[in-house]
């Protein structure tokens, strides 16, 4: 038990479809990192946050969005979906270069 | 940009075997290096991480890596393996300064034999 808690665990949204992933942090943590998991890949980094800040960003198009609360959750939101969206995606949060904690991952199906 | 290979897409051993899983890494300084594990339909959890110092480093669950900066390598070792050890295992290495994002490899899945 890590203390980082994904909703849903499970989702299926049609092409084209919007979703909206959360990721409530372990107390205290004020760092969060997306990352996309594809089936048999690593996880694929697509952004970070910072005291509500955008603070990195991987190689992932404008219709990948997010936002961190000043509780320090955050929000993963997805426009347009597509069929290559299909992935489990991961939060993880951390403070400062300490040890990132990882959620438990959202499994995202578009059909 | 830094980026990690994982040479070995599968890794099959016998229960009570030893285990080396490797791990290459490029980047132009010394960087963070981290071995997680993910169990099936789970999240990643630390094993170990590799900041400065000792370049051997003792991780949880009897697991060890070694940092070796002339090869470029951090690879993963076990002296004997447990069933329960099969599951997905990944290599990441992460910038010094910066947002200190760390860039994951391909993994590698460990089988496990009774």
């Amino acid at each position: 038990e890590t203390g980082v808690t994904q909703s849903p665990t499970h989702l299926i949204k049609t092409r084209g479809q919007q979703v909206t992933l959360r990721c409530s942090s372990q107390s205290g943590h004020n760092t969060v990192s997306w990352y996309q998991q594809a089936l048999g890949q690593g996880p694929q980094f697509i952004f970070q946050y910072y005291r509500e800040e955008e603070n990195g960003r991987g190689n992932f198009p404008p219709r990948f969005s997010g936002l961190q609360f000043p509780n320090y959750s955050s929000e993963l939101n997805v426009n347009a979906l597509e069929l290559d969206d299909s992935a489990l995606y991961l939060c993880a949060s951390r403070i400062g270069q300490g040890e990132a904690f990882f959620g438990q991952g959202t499994r995202l199906t578009v059909v | 940009a830094q980026s990690v290979t994982q040479p070995d897409i599968h890794i099959t051993v016998s229960e009570g075997a030893s285990l080396e899983l490797r791990c290459n890494y490029s980047y132009g300084a010394t960087p963070y290096l981290f071995w997680y594990v993910q169990s099936p339909g789970q999240g990643l959890q630390l094993l170990l991480k590799y900041f400065s110092g000792d370049t051997l480093v003792q991780g949880i669950k009897g697991f060890e890596a070694e940092f070796k900066r002339s090869q470029s390598s951090f690879n993963l070792r076990k002296p004997s393996v447990h069933w329960s050890d099969a599951a997905e295992y990944f290599c990441a290495v992460g910038a010094r300064g910066g947002s200190y994002i760390p860039t994951f490899g391909r993994g590698t899945s460990l089988i496990v034999h009774p």
